[in-house]
């Protein structure tokens, strides 16, 4: 019973370095999220999806992009990764209001 | 203003004692209400859903006051598995497209 897969968990980038973080449910929830956390500061929103081919920006969407091509995917892309982007990152998904699943989490370094 | 507001605490409770954590919301016409946990290192997960009536689930108790905006979680019997931090969240719903917003969380450590 998988639920809410992230990869990768870990990531050391270069500032300028590029990467995607793939998250992939097997609930067939409709929506789905990407947060990232730092210290102090809670899970903010980064962007979100409420359905397959559809994504919109959350509270801080600034350096990143997002794609769902395919409802059980969302993936998150970084172009050019910026040390104020070390964080860790979660991807989450739900069935309407209900509650949200989350994944284990993706470490992401930059340095 | 944030959508959500929690105490960070922390609070360092004996074993045995009772611990309640307290949240506000700004949006009034938010529709569904969590209380999430979250162990260090890990993702956080459901600890229960905060229903109009109030609800109950063992030693947890959460309560929703609509007119104050406001979220509590009530902890009895406090054990050492219990430290961890304890998440307060809201989904507003409707056009929003379902977003849950967090608070930043509130640490508990149970003391032997």
């Amino acid at each position: 019973n998988a639920g809410v897969t992230q990869t990768p968990k870990f990531r050391v980038l270069k500032t300028g370095q590029s990467m995607t973080l793939l998250c992939a449910q097997d609930m067939n929830h409709e929506y789905m999220y990407w947060y990232r956390q730092d210290p102090g500061m809670g899970l903010r929103l980064i962007h979100y999806s409420v359905g397959e081919g559809t994504t919109a920006k959350g509270e801080v969407p600034d350096g990143y992009n997002v794609s769902r091509l395919k409802k059980q995917n969302f993936l998150l892309g970084l172009e050019s990764a910026a040390p104020s982007q070390t964080s860790v990152y979660f991807c989450a998904s739900s069935y309407s209001r209900a509650e949200a699943f989350f994944g284990q989490g993706t470490r992401l370094t930059v340095v | 203003r944030k959508e959500v507001e929690q105490d960070p605490g922390p609070f360092n409770v004996p074993e045995g004692a009772t611990v309640a954590f307290n949240c506000t919301y700004s949006n009034s016409a938010s529709q569904s209400f969590f209380w999430y946990r979250q162990d260090c290192r890990k993702e956080p997960k459901l600890l229960m859903s905060v229903y109009s009536s109030g609800n109950e689930d063992g030693r947890f108790t959460a309560q929703l006051n609509r007119a104050s905006q406001y979220i509590s979680l009530l902890i009895r019997d406090s054990k050492l598995s219990d430290s961890a931090t304890y998440l307060c969240v809201v989904n507003p719903g409707g056009i929003t497209g379902n977003q849950f917003y967090f608070g930043t969380g509130t640490s508990l450590t149970v003391i032997p």
